[in-house]
C-alpha cells in the first residue's frame, strides 16, 4: 500500500465549479500535512498547510481527519488558472521529517 | 533572482555514461534535497543534506552520489547511467531540517538512451 494515496484523475470541470480532492495516508504517526501544486512540466510549490481545525485561503479550503487518516482540498469557483496537479504531502518525525508525496490529482478547468 | 537553480535543464545521454546535475540556492537555507519524479509522476526523496551533512539517504543505487561543497550547493553525480534513471530530478531547499516548506528548483529532465 502506498504511504499517501490520491485519485490521479483527471478531474475535468467547467469554470466556476466546486471541486474536491481526497487523500489518505497510512502512517498514523504523521503529524504534518500539506497540499502542493505542480503545473505541467514545472516544479511543485506549496499551496497550503493543513491543520486539524481546517483552514481556508481564499477559494481553497483544506481539511484533516486524523482518525480516518484523510485529507481533503476543496476549490470553489474554479478558474482556468487552477488547472494543475495537486499533490497531497505528509510528514512525520519518525521518518526524519521527510516529505512523502502522493501521486497527485490532475485538475483541468475548462471554459 | 532565481531562488533554487539547477543545471542543466535537459540532459540526454547514453547508457553507461556518467553525468552530474548541479543545484544552487540563494535563500540562505540550511537544508537541501534531491528528489526523483518518474514517468508516473511520483515524487520521491533521494537525499537530504543539512549544513553539508547527509541526513537522509533513501534506498538509492550507489551509482548516485550527492556532494555538498557548501550549504548553498548540492550536486548529484550519477555513474553508469541506466534506462531506468530517465526521470525529472528536482533539487529543493528548506530553512532547516525541521521546516516543511520546501522550495523546488525547475527540475532537470534526464533522458537515457
Amino acid at each position: 500500500r502506498k504511504e499517501v494515496e490520491q485519485d490521479p484523475g483527471p478531474f475535468n470541470v467547467p469554470e466556476g465549479a466546486t471541486v474536491a480532492f481526497n487523500c489518505t495516508y497510512s502512517n498514523s504517526a504523521s503529524q504534518s500535512f500539506f497540499w502542493y501544486r505542480q503545473d505541467c512540466r514545472k516544479e511543485p510549490k506549496l499551496l497550503m498547510s493543513v491543520y486539524s481545525s481546517g483552514n481556508e485561503d481564499g477559494r481553497f479550503t483544506a481539511q484533516l481527519n486524523r482518525a480516518s487518516q484523510y485529507i481533503s482540498l476543496l476549490i470553489r469557483d474554479s478558474k482556468l488558472s487552477d488547472s494543475a496537479t495537486y499533490l497531497c504531502v505528509v510528514s512525520s518525525y519518525n521518518q526524519g521529517g521527510k516529505l512523502i508525496f502522493g501521486q497527485g490529482t490532475e485538475l483541468s478547468v475548462k471554459p | 533572482d532565481t531562488a533554487v537553480s539547477q543545471t542543466p535543464k535537459y540532459l540526454v545521454t547514453q547508457m553507461g555514461n556518467d553525468k552530474s546535475i548541479k543545484c544552487e540556492q540563494n535563500l540562505g537555507h540550511d537544508t537541501m534535497y534531491w528528489y526523483k519524479q518518474d514517468s508516473k509522476k511520483f515524487l520521491k526523496i533521494m537525499f537530504s543534506y543539512n549544513n553539508k551533512e547527509l541526513i537522509i539517504n533513501e534506498t538509492v543505487p550507489n551509482r548516485f552520489s550527492p556532494k555538498s561543497p557548501d550549504k548553498a550547493h548540492l550536486n548529484l553525480h550519477i555513474n553508469s547511467l541506466e534506462l531506468g534513471d530517465s526521470a525529472v530530478y528536482f533539487c529543493a531547499s528548506s530553512r532547516d531540517s525541521a521546516s516543511y516548506e520546501q522550495y523546488f528548483g525547475p527540475g532537470t529532465r534526464l533522458t537515457v538512451t
